[in-house]
């Protein structure tokens, strides 16, 4: 199993340009969610997905917009790049019933893509 | 969504138990009580989760209060790879599609 995979690593994009984050996990998990993450801070939700089909916002949602029309798939579009979405961006699944041993019900993080807005 | 609450930083020497504790006052019966790592430069990792009993695993042991509201992290022998960023985070698999807040962590230093 890959995981969760998040591509690309690093971007560099100029102000007003967009682009998408994919993310991708081999899992069979039905919750997805988009983190980002800035210096020294902990993690923000943007936006997360129980299923196919199904997407709702998080705390900070603004200039981001997201689709998730396969359980394996849950990209990240960001429209008309700003200076303040320069941050690192992490994709996590997770099953939505707690198992009772193991990591069933944990977060499983990608990598992560770090984005700088010029 | 409920909060917890951490301490900005903590040391430890090497080969030495770490408690990391974790406040949650305001958890709800159907919360369950996960602790993460972050290594620089990596996504953060699942360490361990417990309902209400203490939990073990090959990483940590997670002790948790009787009334709930409050947990602790045990690394057993610290190691220099054990210095993280560790979040005790809430999650309700019933409500709220699983998601939580992220405060800032604790951060981890190991000395050796």
């Amino acid at each position: 199993n890959a995981g969760v995979t998040q591509t690309p690593k690093f971007r560099i994009l100029k102000i007003g340009q967009s682009m998408t984050l994919q993310c991708t996990q081999d899992m069979n998990h039905n919750y997805m969610y988009w983190y980002r993450q800035d210096p020294g801070m902990g993690l923000k939700l943007i936006y997360y997905s129980v299923g196919a089909g199904i997407t709702d916002k998080g705390e900070v949602p603004n200039g981001y917009n997201v689709s998730r029309s396969t359980t394996e798939d849950f990209p990240l579009r960001l429209e008309l790049a700003a200076p303040s979405q320069t941050s690192v961006y992490f994709c996590a699944s997770s099953y939505s019933v707690p198992h009772t041993r193991g990591r069933g019900y944990g977060y499983t993080f990608g990598s992560g893509t770090r984005l700088t807005v010029v | 969504d409920a909060k917890t609450t951490q301490p900005n930083s903590m040391e430890s020497n090497e080969e030495e138990p770490v408690h990391l504790p974790c406040n949650h006052s305001t958890i709800s019966g159907t919360d369950y009580i996960h602790w993460y790592r972050q290594l620089p430069s990596q996504g953060p990792e699942y360490v361990i989760h417990g309902l209400t009993s203490n939990v073990n695993n090959r990483m940590a042991s997670l002790a948790i209060a009787e009334d709930r509201k409050s947990s602790t992290l045990i690394l057993h022998r610290a190691t220099l790879r054990d210095a993280a960023v560790y979040y005790c985070i809430l999650r309700d698999p019933y409500t709220n599609a699983g998601k939580s807040t992220f405060g800032d962590g604790t951060t981890l230093t190991v000395k050796p």
